[in-house]
């Protein structure tokens, strides 16, 4: 089981807006509705941003967003702020009935 | 409040066994699918294992297939993570995770318990 693929940095202005893509295959990504991102601070648990591509929990900001197209899925951040910083991955239910994640994408914000 | 409270690591010699626990509060337990991630050090999240609401469905990773099992008690509230020949490659933080309504996104997450294999 390969990892989904992920940038390994993304990077950018307070305010601005940037984008996160993770690329699986129609094995995973490509078939099915169930990806998540996730951010994670240094030394702190992993904190659910999306579910089912587009869906945010209770409590997440709308700056958050959520969108798919075929095999890639995409995280956008919009109004970049400090506290943004940190890891992202996204995960994406498989045809062999595991979760697979991504490689993680460390965003800056500069 | 709704926690998840882990229990169980350390370290451990290679080809040992160890048993994680992970202690559900503050929500109904039983009716949530759950979950076993890992970190290994400075590394991405891995997805071990899930098990249905009553313990009668699980499905594993190719990594820990064979070697590890994901069982629960909703009597207790607790869930476990048997670990078995464990390797080298096991080393990290393992955390128990809960399954938003089966949507496969893990919206709570126990705080971690770190297991170290090394001789």
């Amino acid at each position: 089981q390969s990892a989904l693929t992920q940038p390994a940095s993304v990077s950018g202005s307070p305010g601005q807006s940037i984008t996160i893509s993770c690329t699986g295959t129609s094995n995973d990504i490509g078939d099915y509705h169930s990806v998540s991102w996730y951010q994670q601070h240094p030394g702190k648990v992993p904190k659910l941003l999306i579910y089912e591509v587009t869906k945010r929990p209770s409590g997440i900001s709308a700056r958050f967003s959520g969108s798919k197209s075929a095999n890639t899925a995409s995280l956008t951040i919009s109004g970049l702020q400090a506290e943004d910083e940190g890891d992202y991955y996204c995960s994406s239910f498989t045809s062999r009935y595991t979760l697979q994640f991504g490689g993680g994408t460390k965003v800056t914000v500069l | 409040e709704e926690q998840l409270v882990q229990s169980g690591g350390g370290l451990v010699q290679p080809g040992e066994s160890l048993r994680l626990s992970c202690e559900a509060s503050g929500f109904t337990f039983s009716v949530y699918w759950m979950a076993w991630v890992r970190q290994a050090p400075g590394k991405g999240l891995e997805w071990l294992a899930d098990i249905r609401q009553d313990g009668s469905d699980s499905n594993y990773a190719d990594s820990v297939k064979g070697r590890f099992t994901i069982s629960r008690d909703n009597n207790k509230r607790l869930l476990y993570l048997q670990m078995n020949y464990l390797r080298a490659e096991d080393t990290a933080v393992y955390h128990c995770a809960r399954d938003e309504w089966h949507t496969y996104g893990y919206d709570l997450w126990g705080l971690g318990t770190l297991v170290t294999v090394s001789s």
